[in-house]
Parts: structure tokens; sequence; C-alpha cells
């Protein structure tokens, strides 16, 4: 299994472009997530989505737009780049939410997409 | 937002000792989770916590999630070299999204 793929690994952005930071998984997973990571700071929930077709905002949306057209792939699209959005982007997936047990268990991180906007 | 409070920020300590951190939450969760992230990593999953006073081990780690399910806590025995790294814990909430802690930056000197 391959588990959960982010690509790129490493982008240079400049002010105002756009981009798209692609995650696929391949274990059938209905919940999916995009979190950042600021320098000396815990990861923060960007979006999530629950199953194709279905997504939310979470603590720190602004500057992103997400799609989920399929339940293998949830891409994260930076429109305008700014160099607040600098950060380290993981994805991850779970088969459960919270409403079966040993969820926590199954949670699937990404290796990290490292991004610098200058 | 939801924040975690985490604590220490940072420990220095000799290989062999032993080293404990905390996690407070103003908000109640119903799962505990304890990661390690070592530089240009993504966080590894050391303990989950599912149930208000549970204490759970794995090997050198030891975790319990708090009884008002607002608090928890990791602690390492006998440290080693490769325990180095950044410790985070996270509480799940619904739909499994996850709140983190700021981390704790673990040094162990051999």
């Amino acid at each position: 299994n391959a588990g959960v793929t982010q690509t790129p690994k490493f982008r240079i952005l400049k002010i105002g472009q756009s981009m798209t930071l692609q995650c696929a998984q391949d274990m059938n997973h209905n919940y999916m997530y995009w979190y950042r990571q600021d320098p000396g700071m815990g990861l923060k929930l960007i979006y999530y989505s629950v199953g194709a077709g279905i997504t939310d905002k979470g603590e720190v949306p602004n500057g992103y737009n997400v799609s989920r057209s399929t339940t293998e792939d949830f891409p994260l699209r930076l429109e305008l780049a700014a160099p607040s959005q600098t950060s380290v982007y993981f994805c991850a997936s779970n088969p459960y939410g919270t409403e079966i047990a040993l969820s926590g268990n199954t949670i699937y991180f990404g290796e990290g997409s490292w991004l610098t906007v200058v | 937002g939801q924040q975690l409070n985490q604590s220490p920020q940072s420990m220095f300590i000799q290989e062999g000792e032993d080293v404990s951190m905390n996690c407070t939450s103003s908000s109640i969760f119903n799962t505990w989770l304890w990661y390690k992230q070592d530089p240009g990593e993504g966080p590894v999953l050391l303990i989950a916590l599912y149930k208000a006073g549970e204490l759970t081990s794995n090997g050198r780690l030891t975790a319990q999630f708090g009884i008002t399910r607002k608090d928890s806590f990791l602690n390492i025995s006998a440290s080693i070299p490769s325990d180095v790294g950044i410790y985070f814990c996270a509480g799940q909430g619904p739909f499994g999204k996850l709140v983190f802690g700021k981390g704790m930056k673990l040094t162990v000197n051999p």
C-alpha cells in the first residue's frame, strides 16, 4: 500500500502565484484532512472532508480551497500565495471519524509538503 | 480557535533519565493522542487514549487520559538518544479532527 501520498515535496512560489498541493490515498478512507505546521508550532487544520463531494472549513481556511471529487483525492489549492502561507503542509486520512472507537489509531499522515512563498 | 496547552516547551536531559510532559485543554476530548515528530518528517503516533482515567503503556512510554477528559500526560522512562525529537499531544474531536499542542522539544545528552 502506498498510504497517503503528497506532491510536491518542496515548492517555492512567488507572491501572487497559485498552486495545488495534491493528496491521494489508496485505502478507501472516507475522512481526509489538510493541516499546516508553522515553525515551532503544532499542526492546525485547514480543511477536511467526510466523503466525496463533502468538504468543510477547519481552523485556518483563509487563502485556501479544496475539492473532493473522488474518495481517493483531496487537493488543496492556494490562490494568490502570500508569505504567511509559507509552511509545511500535511495531508491525512482516516477510515472513521470519532464515531468509532480506536479511530485515533487509524489516522495516516502523508510525508509533508514544504512550501515557501517569496 | 481551540488550543491545547502543552508543557514544558523543551527539555534537556541526560541519557537514562525519565521525562514527563503534559497537556491541558479548556474543551473535553473523547480521544487523546501523543505523537513524535523527527526533523523533516510527519508526526508518528505513539499512544492513543480512549477512556477517561485510562493509563496506557507502549514500551518505555506511559500516558494517561485525565478523569476530566481535559488533560493528559506522557512519561518516557530511561531515555535514549533516539528519543530526541518533538512530542505533540492532540485531542480528537468530531469527524476525527485533531487539535494539536505546540509541542515539546526533547534533547537527550548521551
